[in-house]
């Protein structure tokens, strides 16, 4: 069974940095694409980030584009989204999500974790 | 203001049959294949339909997608209590380089 997830969520300061982290589980977790989509009631669902299969390829959001960096440890089967100069805009529930296949700009998202919130508020 | 135009809501009776649309542009819809995801009150979204038309594994039949030039479509037949949730769509953008979605519908069960 694939299992994602997420901690390091909580309420952070804006212009401060946060961690998140993913903890994979239930399938090879090389050969798949991984991705944060981060979610609020108002903007709804929004695609933050993607990595392929072997961290050669990653993509950002421009709203996020230089403010947060993907990376993937394969040998913790691991996700992780370094946010920095947080914004109260950037407040969300941010998941974990498995793409179908190694491409993160082809592949269908087919598995979500429950997500972690995070708050940027002073 | 989501790149993907979706009604905010739908409604049908039990047993009906809904259809729920999705439009857009030419570097969205119009060149790559569509996924729609389902979310319950609560609870992550879960992959319904991918690249247009394909059901994952235990998806029932009663779901089923299509397309057509820059829009989307899902159609549920057979409508059941348990269909109530908010349907969302998405796609990858080739001018954006981003993946995007549609505002989200949030079919009621009369």
């Amino acid at each position: 069974e694939v299992q994602l997830v997420e901690s390091g969520g909580g309420l952070v300061q804006p212009g401060r940095s946060l961690r998140l982290s993913c903890a994979a589980s239930g399938f090879t977790f090389d050969d798949y694409a991984l991705h944060w989509v981060r979610q609020t009631p108002g903007k709804g669902l929004e695609w933050v980030s993607g990595i392929s299969w072997n961290s050669g390829d990653t993509g950002y959001a421009d709203s996020v584009e230089g403010r947060f960096t993907i990376s993937r440890d394969s040998a913790k089967n691991s996700l992780y989204l370094h946010m920095n100069s947080l914004r109260p805009e950037d407040t969300a529930l941010y998941y974990c999500v498995k793409g179908r296949n190694w491409n993160y700009a082809i592949d269908p998202f087919d598995y979500w974790g429950q997500g972690t919130l995070v708050t940027v508020s002073s | 203001q989501s790149v993907l135009t979706q009604a905010p809501s739908a409604s049908g009776t039990p047993g009906q049959r809904v259809t729920i649309s999705c439009s857009g542009g030419s570097s969205n819809i119009g060149t790559n294949t569509v996924d729609w995801y389902h979310q319950s009150p609560g609870t992550a979204p879960k992959l319904l339909i991918y690249t247009d038309n394909q059901r994952p594994s235990g998806v029932p039949d009663r779901f089923s997608g299509s397309k057509s030039a820059s829009s989307a479509s899902l159609a549920i037949s057979g409508l059941q209590s348990e269909d109530e949730a908010v349907y969302f769509c998405a796609t990858w953008d080739d001018s954006l380089k981003t993946w995007v979605f549609g505002g989200g519908t949030k079919l009621t069960v009369l």
